[in-house]
């Protein structure tokens, strides 16, 4: 069974620096890699969504990249701002299952 | 599109009584889930149908628990009867399915059984 892992489980950071969100996973047999970023009380904004050819993506001040071989996607965020606190949540879409397997979240906290 | 569209967005309700939670997946998406996510055990998939049909739901934790799909714009979940331990916030989700494209979540419920 496909097991995601999110490290670290919480992170506080000062404003303007940038940051790395790790996530590995088990079974390299996956679709795609999503993530997903959770504020508190409301539900999951999908942030980038990376298929399994590809190595990475961009979206503004978000990369997401993704090593299939090692079991490993990193969510980078530039310039961090107060905006960018939430729980960043990465999933993999198993190929055959047809699900999404979750991990369990790092909290970011970005002080202004 | 408007998303995934979820009803109704809070729900209190005394424990015995059933619940009856409804979403509505985007146009021309062909796999639906829900999930329940908890501090506890995060999130958790429930059940998901493709092209309306179930197709696991191991992750039912009950009999209380049920889930249907009549048609391909609209699902429910249902528990009956329902219990503190099911307090939660209750996701459903979409996607095109087979990796064709990534989930869209819907905005949640938030359950409370007192």
């Amino acid at each position: 069974k496909q097991e995601v892992t999110q490290i670290p489980a919480a992170l506080s950071v000062p404003e303007g620096e940038n940051l790395v969100l790790n996530c590995s996973f088990t079974d390299s047999a996956i679709y795609n890699l999503q993530w997903f970023r959770q504020d508190p009380g409301k539900g999951l904004t999908s942030l980038l969504l990376i298929q399994s050819s590809q190595r990475e993506q961009t979206s503004g001040r978000l990369n997401a990249s993704l090593d299939k071989s090692s079991g490993r996607s990193t969510l980078y965020i530039a310039a961090s701002q107060p905006g960018d606190s939430a729980t960043y949540l990465c999933a993999a879409y198993q190929t055959g299952a047809n699900n999404l397997f979750f991990g369990t979240g790092t909290r970011l906290t970005v002080i202004p | 599109d408007a998303g995934v569209i979820q009803s109704p967005r809070h729900e209190v309700t005394e424990m015995g009584q059933e619940v009856t939670l409804r979403c509505k997946p985007i146009s021309g998406h062909n796999s639906l889930f829900w999930y329940r996510q908890t501090m506890m055990r995060g999130l958790e998939l429930l059940i998901y149908f493709n092209n309306n049909v179930p197709i696991d739901d191991s992750g039912m934790p009950e009999d209380r628990f049920s889930a249907k799909m009549p048609n391909a714009s609209f699902s429910t979940l249902k528990i009956q009867p329902s219990e503190p331990r099911d307090s939660a916030v209750y996701f459903c989700a979409s996607s095109p399915g087979q990796g064709l494209g990534g989930y869209t979540f819907g905005s949640g419920t938030r359950l409370t059984v007192v």
